[in-house]
């Protein structure tokens, strides 16, 4: 199993720029989430999502969007890109019922 | 508003040092806190605590809630250099809610 993974390590867009980070989970988990990650604030939900075709917004969605069209995939798009987005980004997983999320190694975006 | 809220934010000790990092919280229909530990990249689980009064405990790693008063506590004793990491404390709430405190950074030093 490879876990859960996400693509890429590490990016630099310029501001207006519009790219999507990938997450990847094998272990058929019902429940997928995304956070980001700023200093001195812990990890903040963006959205996240319950099986495929369905997805809620997080405490911090704007910016951002996401769809889930498969179990094992969900990424998220930023739209436009600002520099208040720069942050490290982490995917999550987890079985319904469970609690106990597995993360993915987080990618670094710099937004310029 | 909801939120959690973790002491001390950042914590220096000396190896065979015991420390105890808290949480406490304010959410709407609780349902567990979790704590985990956060080297240099992904955070990884540590415990996950429901019931209050329970010791939940792995080698020197301890925890325990306290649902009356809305708090949890880490224990670490005889720390070691390999402890040192950011530990987070995360309380899920509602139906899919999930909120993280912004962290202890542990740093050990030999």
């Amino acid at each position: 199993n490879a876990g859960v993974t996400q693509t890429p390590k590490f990016q630099v867009l310029k501001t207006g720029q519009s790219m999507t980070l990938q997450c990847a989970q094998d272990m058929n988990h019902e429940y997928m989430s995304w956070y980001r990650q700023d200093p001195g604030m812990g990890l903040r939900l963006i959205h996240y999502s319950v099986g495929a075709g369905i997805t809620d917004q997080g405490e911090v969605p704007n910016g951002y969007n996401v769809s889930r069209s498969t179990t094992e995939d969900f990424p998220l798009r930023l739209l436009s890109a600002a520099p208040s987005q720069t942050s490290v980004y982490f995917c999550a997983s987890r079985r319904g019922g469970q609690e106990t999320q597995y993360f993915g190694p987080g990618t670094r975006l710099l937004v310029l | 508003e909801d939120k959690v809220v973790q002491s001390p934010l950042s914590l220096v000790v000396h190896e065979g040092d015991t420390v105890t990092l808290n949480c406490s919280y304010e959410v709407t229909n609780f349902r567990s806190l979790l704590w985990y530990k956060q080297e240099k990249k992904a955070p990884t689980f540590l415990f996950m605590l429901t019931s209050s009064g329970i010791e939940k405990k792995s080698g020197r790693l301890s925890s325990i809630l306290d649902k009356k008063e809305l708090f949890s506590i880490l224990n670490i004793t005889a720390t070691q250099t390999g402890d040192s990491a950011i530990y987070l404390c995360a309380v899920a709430y509602n139906n899919n809610d999930m909120r993280f405190g912004a962290g202890t950074r542990l740093t050990v030093k030999p």
